[in-house]
């Protein structure tokens, strides 16, 4: 069964503080992994994909098949970035529908 | 910039009740899907719409959840009767290619 875990709820650090939000996935399939977030007050929306590669916000996150981990990381996290934030995995095979973890927290302070 | 639009926002309601939620997705996007997110989870796929056609329905509880989506634009979902574990934000996306774009959902409380 494909599945998500991300296994802290909540992280707080200060601004100018590396983050990395972990993300570990269970899929037989090739995966295609995404990392979404949701602002306060705001629709839930994509912030990068595995298959781009690029950098959105200042945050990166690399695709380990070896270690089934899709971890997202900004190295100078912003008052801005405090937000929750999911990872999800597409199912292949038609559906394409998103499998999330349950989310995770990010406070930053000031 | 276009988005998917949902109504209400948010509906109270008592359990045995029925209630509907309708979605509008962005012009043009063929495919439309539901979740379901229970607070502290991360949204669940209900049914997968592509144009007028259900892909994915696996996750529907059919007794009492139902979804159309008649001439493959808008989209309602119902659910008769309500129960108490219905209460949660329902959310609508869709996508075009391989990103989903979500509306702002509808939070759902069932007394």
């Amino acid at each position: 069964a494909q599945r998500v875990t991300q296994p802290e709820k909540l992280l707080s650090v200060f601004k100018g503080a590396p983050v990395e939000l972990k993300c570990n996935y269970s899929y037989s399939g090739s995966p295609e992994l995404f990392w979404y977030v949701q602002y306060s007050r705001q629709r839930l929306q994509l912030l990068l994909r595995h298959i781009s590669r690029e950098s959105i916000k200042g945050f990166t996150a690399d695709l380990n098949k070896g270690e089934t981990s899709f971890h997202l990381k900004k190295p100078f996290a912003q008052e801005e970035d405090s937000a929750m934030y999911y990872c999800a995995l597409s199912v292949q095979g038609g559906s394409e529908k998103l499998v999330f973890g349950k989310g995770m927290k990010l406070t930053v302070n000031p | 910039e276009a988005e998917v639009a949902q109504s209400p926002r948010y509906k109270i309601t008592e359990k045995s009740q029925a209630v509907a939620f309708w979605c509008d997705p962005i012009s043009g996007h063929a495919t439309l899907y539901w979740y379901r997110q229970i607070l502290g989870q991360g949204p669940e796929l209900l049914v997968q719409f592509q144009d007028e056609s259900v892909v994915d329905d696996s996750q529907l509880p059919k007794d009492r959840f139902s979804a159309e989506r008649l001439k493959g634009v808008d989209s309602t979902l119902k659910i008769q009767p309500a129960e108490l574990g219905d209460s949660a934000m329902y959310l609508c996306a869709s996508s075009r290619g391989r990103t989903q774009y979500f509306g702002p959902g509808t939070r759902l409380l069932v007394l």
